[in-house]
């Protein structure tokens, strides 16, 4: 198993481009998400997924987008990027969220640079 | 506000000595886990607890519920110890919002 994949591992932009984050994960999870991490601050909730179709707001939603078409993929949508969102990227999954106690699974992260 | 407060953010310690890094949180939780987080940026979890104590190696994890509080304790530290360690609560209700502390950076000098 390759566990959670990402890519890409660095990418810089400008400001008002737009990208997606990559995030795939091949242990059939059902839970997935995205976090951002920020200096000084503990990783914050960006959206997450329940499964195939069905997606929610985290603690700090604005400016992205995600979808849920397959159980393996959730990319994460810069719609027109920001100076703010200069950030390291971790997407996660766990087999199947809620208050299930399970072992969460991190991706190497995505460093972004947003000029 | 900090949900989740880790205590000491920065720790230096010589090889072989006891190393302990406490979490503290404020809301309801389901689950506590612990990370590591290496200098290349990788997580990694340790421990996932919602009660007692675990031990893997020389790592061990305590809870106590009732106090809102948890340790990571570190045995006989060794270099290749030297990480961030992240505290990461999961509240109760849903279950899907975790709450991150903000890490204890731990160097061990050989």
């Amino acid at each position: 198993n390759a566990g959670v994949t990402q890519t890409p591992k660095f990418q810089v932009l400008k400001t008002g481009q737009s990208m997606t984050l990559q995030c795939a994960q091949d242990m059939n999870h059902e839970y997935m998400s995205w976090y951002r991490q920020d200096p000084g601050m503990g990783l914050r909730l960006i959206h997450y997924s329940v499964g195939a179709g069905i997606t929610d707001q985290g603690e700090v939603p604005n400016g992205y987008n995600v979808s849920r078409s397959t159980t393996e993929d959730f990319p994460l949508r810069l719609l027109s990027a920001a100076p703010s969102q200069t950030s390291v990227y971790f997407c996660a999954s766990s087999l199947y969220g809620g208050t299930y106690q399970e072992t969460q699974y991190f991706g190497p992260g995505t460093r972004l640079l947003v000029l | 506000k900090n949900e989740v407060e880790q205590s000491p953010q920065n720790l230096t310690a010589q090889e072989g000595e006891f190393i302990t890094i406490n979490c503290s949180y404020s809301v309801g939780i389901s689950a506590l886990h612990w990370l590591q987080q290496h200098p290349g940026g990788g997580i990694v979890s340790l421990f996932m607890l919602s009660s007692g104590k675990k031990k893997h190696g020389r790592l061990i994890a305590t809870i106590n519920i009732q106090e809102k509080h948890s340790s990571l304790h570190i045995t006989a530290s060794h270099p290749r110890d030297s990480a961030v360690y992240i505290c990461a609560v999961k509240s109760e209700g849903t279950g899907n919002q975790f709450y991150f502390g903000t890490g204890t950076s731990l160097t061990v000098i050989p």
